[in-house]
């Protein structure tokens, strides 16, 4: 039981390209999001999922995408990379069932994302 | 959910109780109070949460005051692993979709 995996930890792009974090949870957890960190400021939701097909947007989505196509995988894609988007990004999940789901979120460990 | 008010920065000795505060004043009847917290950069790691009730777990207690409008995060032994950045949450245990942050505390265990 692996838990909640997110690839790559590390990555470096260019203003303008495009790429894909990916994050896989193995919990059968209904549940999924993504949140940004900047420096010294907590984590804001960028999208989150109910389920497989159902994607909805947090606080900060523009410049984001996500699909749902499966329970496991989330992935989170940026499509024209800005230095804004220079941060540490974080994959969450949850149960998302009624009885089975307590409200506790899942981390995964990161993806620390540099755009110059 | 509602919003949450918590000091930005806090110190406590080695081996003393950490108590750690939270101003909820907004929240509803039916929002939970969790408390998360975030080591370096790693993600962040759910500690407990509560309604109404004291809580207590074999990581910390939790102090909801009688009319829920703030809470208090006890480490009853702080070692010097419990320095991190803890967050104060209030939401819908199972419908709310929305976990707010905030920036939280960050707590440093002095030697």
């Amino acid at each position: 039981n692996a838990g909640v995996t997110q690839t790559p930890k590390f990555q470096v792009l260019k203003t303008g390209q495009s790429m894909t974090l990916q994050c896989a949870q193995d919990m059968n957890h209904e549940y999924m999001s993504w949140y940004r960190q900047d420096p010294g400021m907590g984590l804001r939701l960028i999208h989150y999922s109910v389920g497989a097909g159902i994607t909805d947007q947090g606080e900060v989505p523009n410049g984001y995408n996500v699909s749902r196509s499966t329970t496991e995988d989330f992935p989170l894609r940026l499509l024209s990379a800005a230095p804004s988007q220079t941060s540490v990004y974080f994959c969450a999940s949850r149960p998302g069932r009624q009885g089975l789901d307590t409200g506790e979120l899942f981390f995964g460990e990161g993806s620390r994302l540099t755009v110059l | 959910d509602a919003k949450t008010t918590q000091p930005p920065s806090m110190d406590c000795a080695e081996g003393r109780a950490a108590n750690l505060p939270c101003n909820h004043s907004t929240i509803s009847g039916n929002e939970y109070v969790y408390w998360y917290r975030q080591i370096h950069s790693q993600g962040p790691q759910y500690i407990i949460h509560g309604l109404k009730n004291n809580e207590t777990n074999e990581m910390a207690s939790l102090i909801i005051t009688e009319d829920r409008k703030s809470s208090t995060l006890i480490l009853p032994h702080a070692t010097l692993r419990d320095t991190a950045v803890y967050y104060c949450i209030v939401r819908v245990a199972t419908t709310g979709n929305q976990f707010y942050f905030g920036t939280g505390t960050s707590l440093t265990v002095i030697p």
